[in-house]
């Protein structure tokens, strides 16, 4: 079974600063996918990027950006010029590329991050 | 393009009870995840319906059911609540079951007490 560790439970960054939150994670698959999920207090999950574990270059949008090591089994997201609005629960997510399997295409979530801007 | 909703948001039961919570799936989408949120906690998969049927499911007892309809929107019964069942339960929906993102809705609040 896959399972997915985040180490921060919290993290504090300054408005405009970067800030970088950590996710390892553990399988013996070789395809499949990385998420990051961004959780507000309005409680409704976000997709904020993806990564295809066969896709070599990270995957990056606008202010967000992942740092994959596909053999460390490491997948850090970075926020550049953290705002205000990016204070939220951060999650760390795994899923199979196999579609025939019995955990249909279910996310394997971490514990999460929560991230704190200060203005 | 409506997204996915939930139904009931917040839900109060007592122990022994059984509860219906309720899905809508966004427009396009076949395929409906359930999870649960315990406080603190990232997700947990409970089980996916894809077409009406289940199509996968997570280490969670029988007495958490589903049903998917025709118009793709799903329920997730739970039946003889226990306090441990209390948490944020989380549908998401996709297109097929493929390598499409999930999307997902609001949660409902369920507390057992």
């Amino acid at each position: 079974a896959q399972t997915v560790t985040q180490s921060q439970p919290e993290m504090s960054v300054q408005e405009a600063e970067t800030v970088t939150l950590s996710c390892t994670y553990d399988t013996s698959e070789s395809d499949y996918y990385l998420f990051w999920y961004k959780q507000p207090p309005s409680r409704q999950m976000i997709l904020v990027i993806r990564q295809e574990a066969y896709k070599q270059q990270n995957a990056t949008e606008n202010r967000f950006s992942v740092n994959f090591q596909k053999a460390a089994k490491s997948f850090s997201l970075k926020i550049s010029d953290s705002q205000l609005g990016d204070a939220a629960m951060y999650f760390c997510a795994y899923r199979s590329a196999l579609l025939d399997n019995n955990a249909g295409n279910m996310l394997t979530f971490g514990g999460g991050t929560r991230l704190m801007v200060k203005p | 393009e409506t997204g996915v909703t939930q139904s009931p948001t917040h839900l109060i039961k007592t122990r022994g009870q059984q509860v219906t919570l309720r899905c809508s799936s966004q427009s396009g989408h076949n395929t409906v995840s359930w999870y649960q949120q315990a406080l603190g906690q990232g997700p947990q998969f409970i089980f996916q319906y894809y077409r009406e049927e289940e199509n996968g499911r997570g280490n969670f007892p029988p007495r958490f059911s589903g049903l998917q309809f025709p118009n793709y929107s799903s329920e997730l019964n739970v039946n003889a609540l226990e306090l441990d069942d209390s948490a944020l339960y989380l549908c998401a929906s996709s297109f097929t079951r493929g390598r499409n993102e999930q999307f997902f809705g609001p949660g409902t609040r369920l507390t057992v007490l």
